[in-house]
Formats: structure tokens, C-alpha cells, sequence
């Protein structure tokens, strides 16, 4: 079965610092994997995803994310962090396996605060 | 049209009421859900309807009771719920399901049960 485990709940950078976000899965089939991020009182905003292709993925507001089979993590970084970037921040993996729900299996969250 | 709307974006509700929760997207997915949110928590899938039909149900009690009129609405009745049901719903849709090529979630509505 898949799952995701977000390393840390809460990380604290300064505006312009690199922002830094770890996932590591658990996957029996290749994973689809996604960042998502939500805003107070709102809905969760697709960052971006990885589906087999380039492991390198872009996303929108300057993140990417590498997969990584071998250490089995997709990170989310960006280069300059904003103050509009603080935030949560999901990693969730698509359920592949047998029966192929498509059923979304989230981490618990990291919340990014941004410092001015 | 990209988007998922849910209405209305704020419910406060008393245990015997009935209402209802809408979605509607406009993208042509043919898959759709009820996810439920706590605070500080991730979403928890309730629901899933694949073409109209329902798919999965993750043992929701039955005073949560979901409903796809049609390939572009999805609503999710409540009856007789429980303060512990405070909650943000959302809706989301996909291409298919199974794809993964990601959801589109709508902006939620917040559930007050008092």
C-alpha cells in the first residue's frame, strides 16, 4: 500500500531564503506523486506532479520537485522564498496498486512560515 | 472553465436540519469526490463517483449521504449530524479515475454543526 510522510510540520525560512520541503513515500508500483498547497479557509491548489516523465518537475510560483526512486523522496523547493508562499503544503501519492482507485494518500502537512 | 465551485461556503447547521452541499465543475472529468478536513489535518477521502456512479465509499455514516445527478454536479446531503462533523468538505474532480493526473479541488465549505 502507498503513503507519505512529510518530514517536519513546521519549517520557518527568511524572505529570500530557499524553501525546503520533504516528502518520502512508500510506493509498490511507480508512483504518481503531488505538492499541493493550501491557504487559510481554503481549497487545495495543485503545485505540481510527477507522473513518469522528467523527474525534474516544474510547477507554478517558481517550485519544483525531483523524484528521486532511489531515496524514494520527492522535495519541494524553491530557489527565493516570498512572504505570499506561507502557506501549507501537502504531499500525496495517487493509489496505483491493484484495484487502481486513484484514491489520493495524503501526508500530514508541513506549514511554511515566512519570516520578513 | 478550470474550476471546481462549491456552494454555499459557509454552513452552520443545528443536529435535526437537513441541507446540502453543492459541486459543480465544468472540465468534463468524469470523476468526482467528498473529501472532509479537520483542522490543522489532511483531507480524508469520504466519497468517490466514477461516471455518475458511485465507486467508493470509505464507511461514512449514513447522515452523509452523496448524490451525482449528473456527470457535472455532485452534492452531498446531510441529516441529523453531530457537532464531532464540523468540518471543511471538499469537492474535488479528475479526468478519471485512476489516472492520476491530479485533482482539481474545489474551495470548500466550511460546517459549523451546532
Amino acid at each position: 500500500a502507498q503513503s507519505v510522510t512529510q518530514l517536519g510540520s513546521h519549517v520557518s525560512v527568511s524572505e529570500g531564503a530557499l524553501v525546503l520541503l520533504r516528502c518520502n513515500y512508500s510506493s509498490s508500483v511507480p508512483p504518481y506523486l503531488f505538492w499541493y498547497v493550501q491557504y487559510p479557509n481554503q481549497g487545495l491548489q495543485l503545485l505540481l506532479k510527477y507522473t513518469s516523465a522528467a523527474t525534474l518537475v516544474k510547477g507554478i510560483n517558481g517550485f519544483e520537485a525531483e523524484f528521486k526512486k532511489s531515496e524514494t523522496s520527492f522535495h519541494l523547493t524553491k530557489p527565493s522564498a516570498h512572504m505570499s508562499d506561507a502557506a501549507e503544503y501537502f504531499c500525496a501519492v495517487s493509489d496505483q496498486g491493484s484495484g487502481n482507485t486513484g484514491k489520493l494518500i495524503f501526508g500530514q502537512g508541513t506549514t511554511l512560515q515566512v519570516k520578513p | 472553465d478550470t474550476e471546481v465551485t462549491q456552494t454555499p461556503k459557509h454552513l452552520v447547521m443545528g443536529m435535526t436540519n437537513k441541507k446540502s452541499l453543492k459541486c459543480e465543475q465544468h472540465m468534463g472529468h468524469r470523476a468526482m469526490y467528498w473529501y472532509k478536513q479537520k483542522a490543522k489535518k489532511p483531507p480524508e477521502l469520504m466519497f468517490v463517483y466514477s461516471y455518475e456512479k458511485l465507486s467508493i465509499n470509505e464507511s461514512v455514516p449514513s447522515r452523509f449521504s452523496p448524490e451525482c445527478p449528473n456527470s457535472s454536479l455532485l452534492n452531498l446531503h446531510l441529516h441529523a449530524l453531530q457537532p464531532e462533523d464540523s468540518a471543511l468538505y471538499l469537492c474535488a474532480s479528475s479526468q478519471d479515475q485512476g489516472r492520476g493526473t491530479g485533482y482539481t479541488f474545489g474551495s470548500g465549505t466550511r460546517l459549523t454543526v451546532v
